[in-house]
């Protein structure tokens, strides 16, 4: 059983479109990371989020923590092809380690 | 600053053969933690190590395990193989144990296949 549950798993859109990918549990957290990994590399942290309800914004991506802090989005606007890469969500509880969502595989065509 | 270096990058190994994966942590990083990376699993959390010690182990069986030196350069080992270990394993450090806000500084993963 997944603690983190991302969807959609797989995406693929036009170039220009705006799309949101969710992260969901019923478990609450203390902080919530977004990752983006790219073929042959490894994750890069892209946000960390603490508050409930906070939302942060990284040029065209916008984040957000759900009120009760199980829940996270990613919207992006206006994707662009080099958007394209694995999505994953990370929850933090305290000492504990990170639990990563399986990932949503995004595909931005030209 | 150099970044996170897990060695090999790739390996092919058969079923019952053992292996050792390496990975050398950000410099002043002392905490290094081991995932198994799947597409059916995603991301699954194998280990921790902070000044030599385990600190945090996921619900992986005993075949798995792991070390990490003085210099913070750790290793992970897995014996016995099966056809289900292969995976990416990817290696992060950061600079303190534990913490949930901490960034992950991630290796570029060492891909292992099992025939």
């Amino acid at each position: 059983t997944q603690l983190l549950e991302q969807s959609p798993q797989f995406l693929s859109i036009q170039e220009g479109e705006n799309l949101t990918v969710y992260c969901n549990s019923s478990s609450v957290f203390s902080s919530l990371q977004w990752y983006r990994q790219e073929p042959g590399e490894g994750p890069v942290l892209l946000v960390t989020v603490v508050t409930g309800g906070e939302v942060k914004k990284l040029k065209r991506l916008t984040f957000q923590f759900g009120d009760a802090r199980k829940d996270s989005s990613l919207h992006i606007t206006a994707a662009q092809p080099g958007d394209t890469g694995l999505y994953l969500c990370a929850g933090g509880r305290g000492a504990q380690k990170l639990v990563f969502g399986q990932g949503t595989r995004l595909t931005i065509n030209p | 600053k150099a970044g996170v270096t897990q060695t090999p990058r790739y390996l092919i190994k058969t079923r019952g053969q053992q292996v050792t994966l390496s990975c050398s942590p950000i410099s002043g990083h002392r905490s290094v933690s081991w995932y198994q990376q799947t597409p059916g699993q995603g991301l699954q959390f194998l280990f921790e190590y902070f000044s030599e010690t385990q600190r945090n182990k996921g619900n992986f069986p005993g075949r798995f395990s792991g070390r990490q030196f003085s210099n913070s350069r750790s290793e992970m080992n897995v014996s016995t193989l099966e056809l289900g270990d292969s995976a990416l394993y990817l290696c992060a450090s950061t600079r303190l144990a534990g913490g949930d806000t901490g960034e992950l500084f991630f290796g570029e993963g060492s891909r292992l296949t099992v025939l």
